[in-house]
């Protein structure tokens, strides 16, 4: 049972433009949510987060909106940059419990020129 | 870069064999983590550390085994190699709850 889902394989943008990808969860035990990029080849890095008593939280070009009552949450890209194509991976955890992270299976997006 | 390697990069072994992963921290953070990612399953959690000689099991954590006798490693072990353990393996610290950060991974295959 996948706990946390990323129903968009791929996605691909035109640099300068916002690039949406979205991430969806079952467990309403989940209380803080973490966006993490991966290169190839390379390990996750993680880019950022929220917690469940906000429904927005922003850090530069990346913002990350929260809708508890529709289990979704979403991550902002703007603008898009070359330098950001790579693989998405939405995450969930339930806090106080040694950070036990559930992971989507993945968004690859592709900013083109 | 958060202080973590993992050794070896890169190995190829038969199946049967016994192998032994390894993640080593310079972080002196409490929490440790192995990850297995394959394709369409993301990253699933196999085994976890909450202080040294402190683990516990993940989602996927039949046929692995850990240990962690020192705060700075945590050893993975398949004590016989399986066709279905060829992954990519991931080693992420965490000094609380919230964030995690990663290795740079481990390629397995298992032939």
């Amino acid at each position: 049972d996948q706990q946390v889902k990323q129903n968009s394989p791929s996605l691909s943008v035109q640099e300068g433009r916002i690039s949406i990808l979205n991430c969806d969860y079952t467990n309403s035990m989940f209380d803080y949510f973490l966006w993490y990029k991966k290169y190839p080849a390379e390990g996750p890095t993680f880019l950022i987060s929220i917690s469940s008593i906000k429904d927005k939280n922003e850090d530069g070009r990346f913002t990350v909106f929260l809708n508890k009552s529709a289990k979704h949450l979403s991550l902002h890209i703007v603008p898009s940059q070359p330098g950001d194509s790579a693989v998405y991976f939405c995450a969930a955890e339930v806090t106080g419990t040694a950070s036990k992270l559930t992971f989507g299976t993945g968004t690859r997006l592709q900013v083109t020129l | 870069d958060a202080g973590i390697t993992q050794s070896p990069r890169h190995k190829v072994t038969e199946t049967g064999t016994p192998v032994t992963l390894r993640c080593h921290q310079t972080e002196n953070h409490r929490y440790m983590y192995w990850y297995r990612q394959d394709p369409g399953h993301g990253l699933r959690l196999i085994h976890y550390s909450y202080g040294v000689k402190d683990t516990d099991k993940g989602e996927v954590s039949d046929g692995y085994s850990v240990s962690r006798s020192k705060t700075e490693d945590f050893l993975l072990t398949l004590e016989s190699a399986t066709s279905s353990q060829t992954s990519v393996y991931f080693c992420a610290i965490s000094p609380s709850s919230y964030e995690q950060y990663f290795g740079p991974g481990t390629r397995l295959t298992v032939t």
